[in-house]
């Protein structure tokens, strides 16, 4: 079963709207830890922000936010003020287990096109 | 943030020989880095974990003959893809695990490196 759901293939925004990535993620573990990346053309992998199954706050990362419901099991990243560069590749992943086993566990994705 | 190398960014090889690939964490010792693979428009794999001084640990699927990891130093790990086949071509990325992250058990990632078998 998957553990991690990107349900949206594909989204298109115009610059300097918010845009709402989803994720949905599967587990019984009651400490993990989420996480969005975002892969440019290029391949590399950048880190956006992290969400600590027990952080009470959403977390916030300059124009970054994510949406965390515990209950509901989602994690949906947004974005405010989307801006060209913004153009990508968005992974959201999952941390499971502990230290020397922990292991992350990735989304298939979804490509976020900005238009200016 | 810490930086996590990678060496060669691109390699093309032929069928049957291998290529050996470099992550390197340049500003902090790593006792675990990781490897993934990520096929075209796909996610990224988990291939192995590797550990300083001891051997990998590998994905359930992964070929671990083909897919040599070792981890000499506290900071290099390197990959070595043997008698590499056109269906090994992927993009090859590395994880490197900060020991002092403020964010519990954080990896930073290597830039990647493009494996084309011709």
């Amino acid at each position: 079963a998957q553990k991690i759901t990107q349900t949206q293939p594909g989204m298109f925004v115009q610059e300097k709207e918010a845009v709402t990535l989803d994720c949905t993620y599967d587990t019984s573990d009651q400490s993990y830890g989420l996480f969005w990346y975002k892969q440019p053309s290029s391949g590399e992998m950048i880190f956006l922000i992290y969400q600590g199954s027990y952080d009470e706050q959403n977390a916030t990362e300059g124009r970054y936010s994510l949406n965390f419901q515990k209950a509901r099991k989602s994690a949906n990243l947004v974005i405010s003020a989307s801006q060209l560069g913004d153009s990508a590749m968005y992974f959201c992943a999952m941390r499971e287990g502990r230290g020397g086993s922990e292991k992350l566990v990735f989304g298939k994705g979804m490509k976020l096109t900005v238009n200016p | 943030g810490a930086v996590v190398s990678q060496h060669p960014s691109w390699v093309i090889c032929k069928s049957g020989t291998s290529v050996k690939i470099e992550c390197r964490s340049l500003d902090f010792q790593a006792t675990t880095m990781f490897w993934y693979r990520q096929f075209p428009k796909q996610s990224l794999m988990l291939m192995a974990t590797s550990n300083e001084g001891s051997k990998a640990t590998y994905e359930q699927g992964v070929e671990k003959d083909k897919f040599l990891i070792n981890h000499a130093s506290l900071t290099l790990s390197t990959l070595t893809v043997t008698s590499a086949h056109p269906e090994d071509s992927s993009f090859y990325i590395c994880s490197a695990r900060h020991p002092l992250g403020g964010r519990l058990y954080e990896q930073y990632f290597g830039p990647g490196t493009r494996l084309t078998v011709t």
